[in-house]
């Protein structure tokens, strides 16, 4: 079965810095996709960032990267210039043919003005 | 629409009552997915819609848990004789694809506000 490994419970970041949160995940699949989703507590899911797991370019949105290493089955999350409204819980998800999505278990980020 | 939308937003249900839940997906989406949040947790997969064909439902944990897409749009989550364990926050996903289309920006799925259910 396919798992996704968020190993930090927690993170601070002091607003304007840069903050990475972690995100392991198993697979056997040769072909899925990978996200990061962003809850706020209006409990709203929404979308930061995808990669497509045959693409070795890591993507990037505007302040938002990912550190892919395929081999490794690793998928961080870069936040570059933190922000206030930054603050939220974090899913890694992973989704494979069949489309459903496995998510981690969050990271929760507090942003400090 | 302009987003997946789900009502009602908040629901307390007596133990042994049953629940509805409806799922309004974005217009033309294909795929609609029923996630269950524990407190705390992340979502946990319960079942999958293409148009109005229920492809998957291995998530689903009992036979209490039912739904449906009668019209490939509107969805239902109906939970039969609720159980204190039931409580969550339930999420509902639309995406444009489906299986047999050929994979790309299009398997992105977009979440509804969810359903937070309480049972007493």
């Amino acid at each position: 079965a396919q798992t996704v490994t968020q190993s930090q419970p927690e993170m601070s970041v002091q607003e304007a810095e840069t903050v990475t949160l972690s995100c392991t995940y198993d697979t056997s699949e040769s072909d899925y996709y990978l996200f990061w989703y962003k809850q706020p507590p209006s409990r709203q899911m929404i979308l930061v960032i995808r990669q497509e797991a045959y693409k070795q370019q890591n993507a990037t949105e505007n302040r938002f990267s990912v550190n892919f290493q395929k081999a490794a089955k690793s998928f961080s999350l870069k936040i570059s210039d933190s922000q206030l409204g930054d603050a939220a819980m974090y899913f890694c998800a992973s989704e494979e043919y069949g489309n459903k999505l496995v998510f981690g278990a969050g990271t929760i980020l507090r942003v400090k003005s | 629409g302009a987003g997946v939308s789900q009502s009602p937003r908040y629901k307390v249900a007596k133990r042994g009552q049953d629940v509805a839940l409806r799922c309004d997906p974005i217009s033309g989406h294909v795929s609609l997915f029923w996630y269950q949040q524990a407190l705390g947790q992340g979502p946990e997969f319960l079942t999958y819609f293409q148009n109005e064909a229920q492809l998957d439902k291995s998530g689903l944990p009992s036979d209490r848990f039912f739904a449906e897409r009668p019209e490939g749009s509107v969805s239902t989550l109906k939970i039969q004789r609720t159980q204190q364990e039931d409580s969550a926050v339930y999420l509902c996903a639309s995406s444009l694809g489906g299986q047999g289309v050929p994979r790309g920006a299009t398997d992105t799925q977009y979440f509804g506000p969810g359903t937070r259910l309480t049972v007493l």
